[in-house]
């Protein structure tokens, strides 16, 4: 089975850190991803992670450790415009694959 | 200049009609799919088309029928609808590489009564 798991909500204030976690369990892993989604909107692309490690984007960075199942993603100088969902998907199977989507994390900016 | 379209953004029904959303995209991707996301916003693939031949079919019912003219386009006929079919239906796009990057469209809120 999948098994992906967030925070359902968090709160921060604006300027500060805020870190999202993901961890997964799944019969396969061919990379993870993080969207953003703002309410009613689409979700869109943010980082992709396929190796253990670190990769940054401007304020946002995201981790992956495939030996712990486990990614988070990282917003720097939050603004309030980073209120929204973020969304952990691991891309699963052979040949074509698919992915699979947490539930999302709603964060909540305040000033 | 969108990358992703889909048409129409809200759909408001009655219990057992039939119903089709329609979905484009001009990013010359090879990979089409569809996606539900229910009112606790969890986002779950339905179906995958790559150059028009169906690659992943969820167990979703069968009353949900897609249809890809060509690579372009990707529909989804809903007979006999459901409310628990009610939810916003998103479209979305790649090439079919291992790390290729999905687009959405704007989603299609539909409302069963």
């Amino acid at each position: 089975g999948q098994n992906i798991d967030q925070p359902t909500e968090m709160t921060a204030t604006e300027g500060a850190i805020v870190q999202i976690n993901c961890t997964y369990q799944t019969s396969g892993f061919n990379g993870l991803f993080w969207y953003q989604q703002h309410a009613g909107e689409a979700p869109t692309f943010l980082s992709y992670n396929v190796l253990d490690g670190l990769e940054e984007k401007g304020r946002f960075s995201s981790f992956l450790s495939r030996s712990k199942g486990y990614s988070y993603l990282l917003l720097k100088e939050l603004q309030m415009k980073d209120s929204a969902s973020y969304l952990c998907a691991v891309r699963v199977g052979t040949g074509f694959q698919k992915l699979v989507f947490g539930t999302g994390t709603r964060l909540l900016v305040s000033p | 200049d969108t990358a992703v379209s889909q048409t129409p953004k809200y759909l408001v029904t009655q219990m057992g009609n039939d119903k089709s959303i329609k979905c484009e995209q001009n990013l010359g991707h090879d990979t089409m799919y569809w996606y539900k996301q229910d009112s606790k916003k969890f986002l779950k693939i339905m179906f995958s088309y790559n150059n028009k031949e169906l690659i992943i079919n969820e167990t979703v019912p069968n009353r949900f029928s897609p249809k890809s003219p060509d690579k372009a386009h990707l529909n989804l006929h809903i007979n006999s609808l459901e409310l628990g079919d009610s939810a916003v239906y998103f479209c979305a796009s790649s090439y079919s590489g291992r790390s290729e990057t999905q687009y959405f469209g704007p989603g299609t809120r539909l409302l069963v009564l």
